[in-house]
């Protein structure tokens, strides 16, 4: 079953506006991590946040994580078309064996020139 | 090449039939996984390896798949009369713990048509 469930389902923006994305997941987590996919096929490592931070940054990506309310927002600011894909969080759970990610079902992000 | 390939790119198969995916992971990375997208049911985890060894193999769907790494390298999915669920892409991702464990390197994914 899935962890992780982002919001909104899809998105669509103007060039230069930001975007907002949250993640909701279940259980207690090792870190979580935000993915980006291109045309439905392989997927690209964003940022990740462990559980005792609460928010991080990347260039123009801002990630926050409340454990509290067992959420994630993904801000990407200053859009740009080159952002359009789908973007996944994923998780890796607390106490697991591996590291095998566990991914929610990812948010449309369209960026209109 | 220097990250995760995947061949084949497309693969279109009838149903019954047996089909074969593989993955190059990055040279020197000990872990790879394996996972499914699809329309229905998004990204799912299928297997894991450490080494040439496959500790967790819980996302495995059904006794018609399986997998296997050879040289702690090359890992190839083998599905066995394909049924039409089984339509899908095929991820595979390595990842280290030099190169930062947690972070998974995904390949482009080998996309599975079973007529």
């Amino acid at each position: 079953s899935q962890q992780g469930e982002e919001d909104p389902q899809a998105l669509s923006i103007q060039e230069g506006e930001n975007a907002t994305m949250n993640c909701s997941y279940k259980t207690s987590i090792n870190n979580l991590q935000w993915y980006r996919q291109n045309s439905g096929r392989g997927l690209v490592h964003l940022i990740l946040i462990r559980s005792n931070e609460r928010e991080k940054h990347s260039g123009r990506l801002r990630v926050t994580l409340d454990t509290s309310k067992k959420s994630s927002s993904l801000l990407i600011t200053a859009s740009r078309a080159a952002d359009t894909a789908s973007y996944f969080c994923a998780t890796v759970l607390r106490g697991g064996s591996n590291y095998k990610l566990t991914f929610g079902k990812g948010t449309l992000l369209t960026v209109n020139p | 090449g220097a990250g995760v390939s995947q061949s084949p790119s497309n693969k279109v198969t009838e149903k019954g039939k047996d089909v074969e995916l593989r993955c190059d992971p990055i040279s020197g990375h000990t872990a790879l996984y394996w996972y499914r997208q699809s329309l229905g049911q998004g990204l799912e985890f299928l297997i894991y390896f450490q080494g040439n060894s496959a500790p967790d193999k819980s996302g495995l769907p059904s006794d018609r798949f399986s997998a296997e790494r050879t040289g702690g390298s090359v890992s190839t999915l083998t599905i066995q009369r394909t049924q039409q669920e089984d339509s899908a892409v095929y991820l595979c991702a390595s990842s280290s713990v030099t190169g930062g464990w947690e972070t998974q390197y995904f390949g482009p994914g080998t996309r599975l048509l079973v007529l």
